[in-house]
């Protein structure tokens, strides 16, 4: 099992230029969740998934949007980048109680 | 809603020392508690978790942690340490009740510097 899998690993943008940071997972999990992490701030909440079809606002939405594209697959949107989204983003999948996280992208916005 | 706080940013120790994380929360209802480890440039992984019952929980790598109900805290411990133990140590709450979709709130992290 690859667990959680996330592409890019790295990626560089421009200011106003859009990118989606895409997720899989294969252990046939419900939730799906995406974070990002900046330093000093511990890992805040952007979007989850409760199961296919459904997705809800976390702590830090604005800026993003995200598509449960089936049971494996959850992408991640920026539209207009700002320095602002410059971060590590990590998905994550939820067992029966504990979130199995991905490697994570860095995102560099200039 | 919850709330964690790590005490402690950073904590230097020597190798074979013990060492104290401290994690302590808010909740107005039963939550679950979770400590998780981060290695340089690598994802979140899961070291242990409290769900019910004992207070003491042992996880991976001879870590354990003791959930204190009265407290709110959930303290992490380790007897001795390694070099290999430098790392990031997230502490992170859920509710435990249905319909919560058991999201995850993290504190800030306590940055673990093991010296020779």
């Amino acid at each position: 099992n690859a667990g959680v899998t996330q592409t890019p690993k790295f990626q560089v943008l421009k200011t106003g230029q859009s990118m989606t940071l895409q997720c899989a997972q294969d252990m046939n999990h419900n939730s799906m969740y995406w974070y990002r992490q900046d330093p000093g701030m511990g890992l805040r909440l952007i979007y989850y998934s409760a199961s296919e079809g459904t997705t809800d606002k976390g702590e830090v939405p604005n800026g993003y949007n995200v598509s449960r594209l089936n049971k494996r697959e959850f992408s991640l949107r920026l539209e207009s980048a700002a320095p602002s989204q410059t971060s590590v983003y990590f998905c994550a999948s939820r067992g029966l109680y504990e979130q199995y996280f991905g490697p994570g992208t860095r995102l560099t916005v200039t | 809603a919850q709330s964690v706080t790590q005490l402690d940013s950073q904590v230097p120790v020597f190798e074979e020392a013990p060492v104290e994380l401290r994690c302590n929360y808010s909740s107005s209802v039963s939550v679950y508690l979770f400590w998780y480890v981060q290695y340089p440039n690598q994802g979140l992984q899961l070291l242990l978790k409290y769900l019910s019952g004992s207070t003491l929980v042992k996880g991976i790598n001879g870590f354990e942690a003791e959930f204190n109900k009265s407290q709110t805290s959930f303290h992490l411990r380790k007897p001795s340490v390694h070099i290999s133990d430098t790392a990031e140590y997230f502490c992170a709450v859920s509710k435990n009740s249905g319909g919560s979709n058991y999201k995850l709130t993290f504190g800030k992290g306590t940055l673990l510097t093991v010296n020779p």
